[in-house]
């Protein structure tokens, strides 16, 4: 298995509160991404990062920030949380020089927003 | 952005039969297609990917096609066994695009029949 740590594996929390999820991964891999996982909808890709301070947005971005300072840690954070955003989320990373790798996800995080 | 269509939502076979998924992509500039399999409650996991420059690709029991023109790709399976029943995801991406990461299907169902 990849060496991907997520963390909380689950939380419970009220709307209109800050949280922050984490990804770590240990395999030195450049590409690090966001994805949340809903019924019906699959997985969608939240935010990305190609290297150290460097990400950008993907498909479901709204209500979403990220941060990158250390190669192996990629941050998730919803400033005030929503109903909406109850959901579960993935971490994934891919190695290589280039994007358009192999991705291998962590075990997730179940986010519950009430 | 890329569009992945899957078929079929939910598929059920007997054990020891084939099964085949389908999947359709929108932007002929997508030139990666993994596939994914997801057991309840666990995370997705590669099981086979495909690159543009090839037609078919084979591992074991399981096989993916590719047809560049149509733009459609398809996972096989073999000799089906109760473990392969799960949810599997296609994905298609490209490089360079606004979010380098995965498109992907919204799954399909697969459940072997003993």
């Amino acid at each position: 298995d990849a060496g991907i740590t997520q963390s909380p594996r689950h939380k419970v929390t009220e709307t209109g509160t800050p949280v922050t999820l984490r990804c770590h991964q240990t395999e030195n891999h450049r590409y690090m991404y966001w994805y949340r996982q809903d019924p019906g909808h699959g997985l969608r890709l939240i935010h990305y990062s190609y290297g150290v301070k460097d990400t950008d947005k993907g498909e479901v971005s709204d209500g979403y920030s990220v941060s990158r300072s250390k190669t192996e840690d990629f941050l998730l954070t919803l400033e005030s949380a929503t109903s909406s955003q109850t959901s579960v989320y993935f971490c994934a990373i891919s190695g290589g020089q280039y994007s358009n790798q192999p991705q291998h996800f962590g075990d997730g995080t179940r986010l519950s927003i009430l | 952005g890329e569009n992945v269509e899957q078929h079929p939502s939910t598929l059920s076979v007997q054990e020891g039969d084939s099964a085949v998924i389908k999947c359709t992509y929108s932007d002929s500039a997508s030139n990666y297609f993994p596939w994914y399999k997801q057991e309840l409650g666990k995370r997705p996991q590669l099981i086979i990917d495909i690159r543009s420059n090839v037609g078919e690709k084979k591992d074991q029991r399981i096989a993916v096609t590719l047809n560049k023109t149509a733009k459609h790709f398809s996972l096989h399976i073999t000799e089906t066994q109760p473990e392969d029943s799960a949810v599997y995801f296609c994905a298609a991406s490209y490089p360079g695009g606004g979010a380098d990461g995965l498109t992907f299907g919204k799954g399909t169902h697969l459940i072997i029949q003993p």
